[in-house]
């Protein structure tokens, strides 16, 4: 099983900053890597697949990049409504499919 | 719009029973693999099953395998699972999901319902 290590667990940031979330897997899945959006009380959102590309309505200012065992996660400038809990996923070895523990990004 | 709507969740007894269903809206439901994936409360994400589109082809996590069965229905436009010898650490919210190819290999999930809370305790 492929474990995936996030770090920090909480980033506290403030409105226009940038943010900067990793992820790590204890090997190699290739760009087979997801980050998910979630916000209390809602189920999640897909943000990023093939570890940088942008799902359907997600704004530019989120953006991701690595392969093979480091990923990130950046927000430009964040806005109210980022803040949440980012999840990433590897897709690439399964079963089964593996969630980091995730990512609290709080103001 | 792609829409997933779960239901029968509620409190069971430890060694009990419960079906999950999701209907699917919005897309052609047997075109895409279907999971399940839960949350327990103040916790992360975990994977609990998947189904190709077809429903031929079916996997588990190993904390359920044995004790949950998943399945889906072309005519309704259902998922369901099946949870058998429920236990306290199946606490969670159950989350439908839906892939983004009909075979479950290296699936990804790209639409979630709002989930359905399963409470297992006496």
């Amino acid at each position: 099983e492929i474990v995936m290590t996030q770090s920090p667990a909480t980033l506290s940031v403030s409105p226009g900053e940038r943010a900067t979330l990793s992820c790590r897997a204890s090997q190699s899945v290739g760009s087979n890597l997801a980050w998910y959006q979630q916000k209390p009380g809602q189920a999640p959102r897909l943000l990023m697949y093939g570890a940088s590309t942008r799902a359907t309505g997600i704004p530019a200012r989120f953006s991701g990049s690595g392969s093979g065992t480091e990923f990130t996660l950046t927000i430009s400038s964040l806005q109210s409504e980022d803040f949440a809990v980012y999840y990433c996923q590897q897709y690439n070895n399964w079963p089964p499919w593996t969630f980091g523990q995730g990512t609290k990004v709080e103001f | 719009e792609v829409q997933l709507l779960e239901s029968g969740g509620g409190l069971v007894q430890p060694g009990g029973s419960l079906r999950l269903s999701c209907e699917g809206s919005g897309f052609a439901f047997r075109t895409y693999a279907m999971a399940w994936v839960r949350q327990a409360p103040g916790e992360g994400l975990e994977w609990v099953s998947v189904i190709s589109g077809s429903g031929t082809t079916t996997d588990y996590a190993d904390s359920v395998k044995g004790r949950f069965t998943v399945s889906r229905d072309h005519s309704k436009n259902t998922l369901f699972l099946q949870m058998n010898s429920l236990r306290a650490e199946d606490t969670a919210v159950y989350y439908c999901a839906k892939g983004v190819r009909p075979v479950i290999a290296q699936n990804l999930f790209d639409s979630w319902g709002q989930g359905t809370l399963v409470t297992v305790s006496s």
